[in-house]
């Protein structure tokens, strides 16, 4: 089965702090992606890389960053915390071409809360 | 970016009922997914629906793909106590690469 694991389940940060999310997966995916899940806004993605240090943009990229240096791992960054940054973001996976690359992988989820 | 209107937001249903929820889009899609997020975990995968008119079941699930190519529709039948979570929808458009749009979820909450 496919893994994606983020590093943290819950963070809680002040305005302003530089905050990192890690996102690793174990089953060779090219696609990785950047959700954030409010309450009856449903998954927005923030931002997306479909090879080691390419990236694009997603709906709601405005405050974040992301790294890709190794396949395996794709990185949220935060440069400077707000509290509309609250929120829980979830990395998801997936292979290339169709069918099957449509499916994605999700992981458990991070909780972060900024005071 | 694409909306997808999920509906209904929320419902409380007794054990045993069958459920019914969801997707519309004003632009048309060329794969529907639907997925499941328990409590505490990210979403899963339950249905991917290919052709428009498709109807697919898994256990107890049953979800279509709309002949518009618009909509899709996810049936619960028999529900029980661990049916309890977030239901999304997904479309993907055909020329997106990868990309999907996600509804903005059904919250199912199940009376024993």
């Amino acid at each position: 089965d496919v893994k994606v694991t983020q590093s943290s389940r819950y963070l809680v940060k002040r305005t302003g702090e530089k905050v990192f999310l890690e996102c690793v997966q174990d089953m060779d995916h090219e696609n990785m992606f950047w959700y954030r899940q409010d309450p009856g806004l449903g998954l927005r993605l923030i931002y997306f890389s479909y090879d080691v240090k390419m990236k694009e943009k997603g709906d709601i990229p405005e405050g974040y960053s992301v790294s890709r240096e190794k396949k395996e791992r794709f990185s949220l960054i935060l440069e400077s915390a707000s509290t509309n940054q609250t929120s829980m973001y979830l990395c998801a996976s997936s292979r290339t071409g169709r069918p099957g690359g449509e499916k994605l992988f999700f992981g458990s989820g991070t909780q972060l809360s900024v005071l | 970016g694409q909306q997808l209107n999920q509906s209904p937001q929320s419902m409380f249903i007794q054990e045993g009922e069958d459920v019914s929820m969801n997707c519309t889009s004003s632009s048309i899609f060329n794969t529907w997914l639907w997925y499941k997020q328990d409590p505490g975990e990210g979403p899963v995968l339950l249905i991917a629906l290919y052709k428009a008119g498709e109807l697919t079941s898994n256990g107890r699930l049953t979800a279509q793909f709309g002949i518009t190519r618009k909509d899709s529709f996810l049936n619960i039948s028999a529900s029980i106590p661990s049916d309890v979570g977030i239901y999304f929808c997904a479309g993907q458009l055909y020329n997106a690469g990868n990309m999907l749009t996600f509804g903005g979820g059904t919250r199912l909450m199940v009376k024993p």
